[in-house]
């Protein structure tokens, strides 16, 4: 059973680009979220989708987006990349109103 | 929005002895609040949570307190090992489904 995969792993932007990252939930799992950890942070909750729709977000700009799919996978979208962007971004995915989450490894996103 | 604090935010412990991490948080709505460890590099892995309606949770060296009238909540490690090295995350959420709110982090050593 596969738990919830991200990727790519590493990923290097220059500033003003633009980056997709990917995750496919734990199988079985229906809901997921995003959250962007900096080195030494703990992580930061960007938004939460169900029904392939955005259903929370957090304190983060438009350039920030997402969605998911109708398999319950879903996209992280960053436009105009700044330098403060560079982080690990986690996906966590869960079950409506389930226990918790399971977080996948991570993108490590670097912007130069 | 939720704040919650985390403190020590390093803890070095000889093996065998206890290691205790104190969390508090702002919100009285909250009602869920787990832990997490992350090792360096790994994804965070839940290790133990607790809902509002319990006071105290043990899972064999670990366990977890909780004060809802003082709003904080602690996690014990008894007996620690070499292996629970790592940084653990507390988080309070309003659901379980709901976006988390983590600390930021202690950074634990268990010197052999």
């Amino acid at each position: 059973d596969a738990g919830v995969t991200q990727s790519p792993t590493h990923l290097i932007k220059t500033r003003g680009q633009q980056v997709t990252l990917r995750c496919s939930p734990k199988s079985g799992h229906d809901t997921v979220s995003w959250y962007q950890q900096a080195l030494g942070q703990g992580p930061q909750f960007i938004f939460q989708y169900y029904e392939e729709e955005e259903r929370q977000r957090g304190n983060f700009p438009d350039r920030f987006s997402g969605h998911q799919f109708p398999n319950y996978s879903s996209e992280l979208n960053v436009n105009a990349l700044l330098l403060g962007d560079s982080a690990l971004y986690l996906c966590a995915s869960s079950l409506e109103l389930g226990l918790g989450y399971t977080f996948g490894s991570g993108t490590r996103l670097t912007v130069v | 929005g939720e704040n919650v604090e985390q403190h020590p935010s390093t803890l070095s412990v000889q093996e065998g002895d206890s290691a205790v991490i104190k969390c508090t948080y702002s919100d009285s709505a909250s009602n869920y609040f787990p832990w997490y460890k992350q090792e360096l590099g790994k994804r965070p892995q839940l290790i133990i949570d607790i809902r509002s309606n319990v006071g105290e949770k043990k899972d064999q060296r670990i366990a977890v307190t909780l004060n809802k009238t003082a709003k904080h909540f602690s996690l014990h490690i008894t007996e620690t090992q070499p292996e629970d090295s790592a940084v653990y995350f507390c988080a309070a959420s309003i659901r379980t489904g709901n976006q988390f709110y983590f600390g930021t982090g202690t950074s634990l050593t268990v010197i052999p």
